[in-house]
């Protein structure tokens, strides 16, 4: 079946500081969406992508339909942006969305 | 704007009782509904999903139901519950057409004691 490959699972940033997110697909999807889930376990949307590259404040996003992956890259990092981090990636003509494991984000002051 | 309500927001059950676990979706007609399950520390897991009132398709096999009896309903249930059905219940919609962007409810959390 299809396989979401999310790494790393664990991450621990200082305050400022940034870094690179990455999901790996074992099949060809179509696009691929971006979440972050606080603690109260709501999911909030940061991007959606069918192609090329996004970005919005701190946070950009990029996926490679081609080469069967996606990134998060996140820059001067707050403590708001503790959370756990998903990808979801679409296949091509289904309503089926795989979520990657998750990556646990903790940004220490 | 669009909105999606689900409820309960949080529920304890006896194993073997029945569940029904509803979500509503506001501003915006004919949606694709879809039900997910999240255990403690866990991925996401999509259940079900269903493009049309009546119609519904199943992802992965739990021992649950769902059913769309309205166009801005989704609701999932059980007979039986078991241990194993505890955790976090999701229910999301998207668009019908090509750009198919997941929005999530707020979520139910279920414990099955």
């Amino acid at each position: 079946g299809d396989q979401v490959e999310q790494s790393p699972s664990a991450l621990s940033l200082h305050e400022g500081t940034g870094s690179a997110l990455r999901c790996n697909f074992t099949t060809t999807m179509r696009a691929v969406q971006w979440f972050q889930q606080n603690s109260r376990g709501s999911l909030i949307n940061l991007f959606y992508l069918a192609s090329g590259t996004k970005e919005n404040g701190r946070l950009k996003s990029t996926f490679n339909s081609k080469e069967s992956y996606s990134t998060l890259h996140i820059r001067d990092a707050q403590l708001e942006d503790s959370g756990t981090y998903f990808c979801a990636a679409i296949n091509t003509g289904n309503y089926k969305y795989v979520f990657g494991a998750g990556t646990r984000l903790k940004v220490i002051a | 704007a669009q909105t999606i309500h689900q409820w309960p927001v949080a529920e304890i059950k006896a194993v073997g009782s029945p569940l029904s676990l509803g979500c509503t979706i506001k501003g915006k007609s004919s949606p694709n509904l879809y039900w997910y399950w999240q255990a403690t520390g866990g991925t996401l897991q999509q259940l079900f999903y269903s493009i049309t009132v009546g119609q519904v398709e199943s992802v992965v096999q739990l021992n649950l139901s769902a059913s769309r009896p309205k166009d801005d309903q989704f609701i999932l249930s059980t007979e039986k519950l078991l241990l194993s059905h505890s955790g976090f219940y999701l229910c999301a919609w998207s668009l019908t057409h090509s750009q198919n962007t997941l929005y999530f409810g707020a979520g139910t959390r279920l414990s099955v004691l």
